[in-house]
């Protein structure tokens, strides 16, 4: 079974400064993809970033950027020059590739974003 | 595009009373699921479907029913609310599961 493990429940940074947020995964299969999850205070869950388990390349949309290493099953999210509007909770997720209709979460990190 | 649309966004029951959750996606998603979010536990998988007629249990089934009758609607059904079943509740969808999730904006349900 796959877990996926956020042991920061809560981070804070200032704006225009860089903030990591970490993530760690478990799984006994080969080939899975892995998301982050934006969740401001609105409720509205939000796709930030993707990565494909089989890419080395990191991903990186904008801002966010992941550090995906695969033999430590470690899967970070760096957010750059944050902005008041990245204050939010985000979530980790994976899900095997060949059963892609289960999306596994973890627990979440309330990021805080000060002025 | 609507996207995902759930009903209602607030709803307050009573012990053992039932009621149905509604989800409805016009983006023409075959994978549908529902999520519940406590504090602290993020979000749990109760039931998903790849297609219309087929339904699989998730993480936490139990006290929900669900089916899939069209490829745009999923409801969730709570038979006899409970208390442990106060919540926020997200129906979810996506194209085949690789390209991420379009979620619904949740629905909030209190069980006195």
């Amino acid at each position: 079974a796959q877990t996926v493990t956020q042991s920061q429940p809560e981070m804070s940074v200032q704006e225009a400064e860089t903030v990591t947020l970490s993530c760690t995964y478990d799984t006994s299969e080969s080939d899975y993809y892995l998301f982050w999850y934006k969740q401001p205070p609105s409720r509205q869950m939000i796709l930030v970033i993707r990565q494909e388990a089989y890419k080395q390349q990191n991903a990186t949309e904008n801002r966010f950027s992941v550090n995906f290493q695969k033999a430590a099953k470690s899967f970070s999210l760096k957010i750059s020059d944050s902005q008041l509007g990245d204050a939010a909770m985000y979530f980790c997720a994976s899900e095997p590739s060949y059963n892609t209709d289960k999306l596994i979460f973890g627990t979440g990190t309330r990021l805080q974003v000060f002025p | 595009n609507a996207g995902v649309t759930q009903t209602p966004k607030f709803q307050v029951l009573k012990t053992g009373q039932s009621m149905t959750l509604q989800c409805a996606q016009d983006m023409n998603h075959e994978y549908m699921s529902w999520y519940r979010q406590d504090p602290g536990m993020g979000l749990r998988l109760i039931h998903y479907s790849v297609g219309a007629g087929i339904t699989d249990q998730g993480e936490v089934p139990n006290g929900y029913n669900v089916s899939r009758s069209t490829t745009e609607d999923f409801p969730l059904r709570l038979l006899s609310a409970a208390p442990s079943q106060t919540s926020v509740y997200f129906c979810a969808s996506s194209y085949q599961g690789a390209q991420g999730y379009t979620f619904g904006s949740g629905t909030r349900l209190t069980v006195v």
